[in-house]
């Protein structure tokens, strides 16, 4: 069974530019949320796809957004970076949205870092 | 509001058992996740109780009181290789979707 993959593991930019950050779902799992962990805290909700919609969305600015493609991998996108975007950025993937499905699977996360 | 307390960091010796608990006040509430994270690393699944009591698996074990909004990790037969943070969360189902809302971690030190 295939893991949660993503890329760039890390990544460095500067206040201003813009990132993309690519993951691949696990087999067989058709849901992809993204999760940002700043340093010293629990990961925050950003935002959720199903079927290559947005169904949900943390408190995290428009300049966040997203992707789901066909095949279920999702990309996260970030516009005109700010300092306060230096985090680990985690996918997880699960399958469907039924109150009883249970545990997200986390990909090693994409670390970004703005100067 | 969501708010989800843990302690920042606990010490405990190679061999004893130690508990993390973890308090909550959530709306929506649809279950209680313990996730292990070592350093760099992603987070990985360790219990989920949806119900009262204790789940066991292993080392690990896991309880709930969702009328105290309270839950503990029990960790026994303390190893080295069990230092990391552990991340309590719960499933907010209030707004239609899956979301886990984490706590800060409870950052864990085994030593000899």
């Amino acid at each position: 069974e295939t893991g949660v993959t993503q890329s760039p593991t890390h990544l460095i930019k500067t206040r201003g530019q813009q990132v993309t950050l690519r993951c691949s779902s696990q087999s067989g799992h058709n849901t992809v949320s993204w999760y940002q962990q700043a340093l010293g805290q629990g990961p925050q909700f950003i935002f959720q796809y199903y079927r290559e919609e947005e169904n949900g969305r943390g408190n995290f600015p428009p300049r966040f957004s997203g992707l789901q493609f066909p095949n279920y991998s999702s990309e996260l996108n970030v516009n005109a970076l700010e300092l306060d975007d230096s985090a680990l950025y985690l996918c997880a993937s699960s399958y469907g949205q039924s109150r009883n499905t249970g545990e997200l699977f986390f990909g090693e996360g994409s670390r970004l870092t703005v100067l | 509001g969501q708010n989800i307390d843990q302690p920042t960091e606990m010490t405990a010796t190679e061999g004893a058992i130690v508990q993390i608990n973890c308090t909550y006040q959530t709306s929506g509430f649809n279950g209680l996740f313990w996730y292990q994270q070592h350093a760099g690393e992603a987070p990985t699944f360790l219990s989920y109780n949806v119900l009262d009591g204790l789940e066991e698996k292993g080392r690990f074990s896991s309880f709930l009181s969702r009328s105290k909004g309270y839950s503990y990790l029990l960790l026994k037969e303390l190893q080295m290789k069990d230092s990391a943070s552990y991340l309590c969360a719960v499933r907010d189902m209030n707004t239609g979707f899956q979301k886990l809302v984490f706590g800060t971690g409870t950052r864990l030190l085994v030593s000899p």
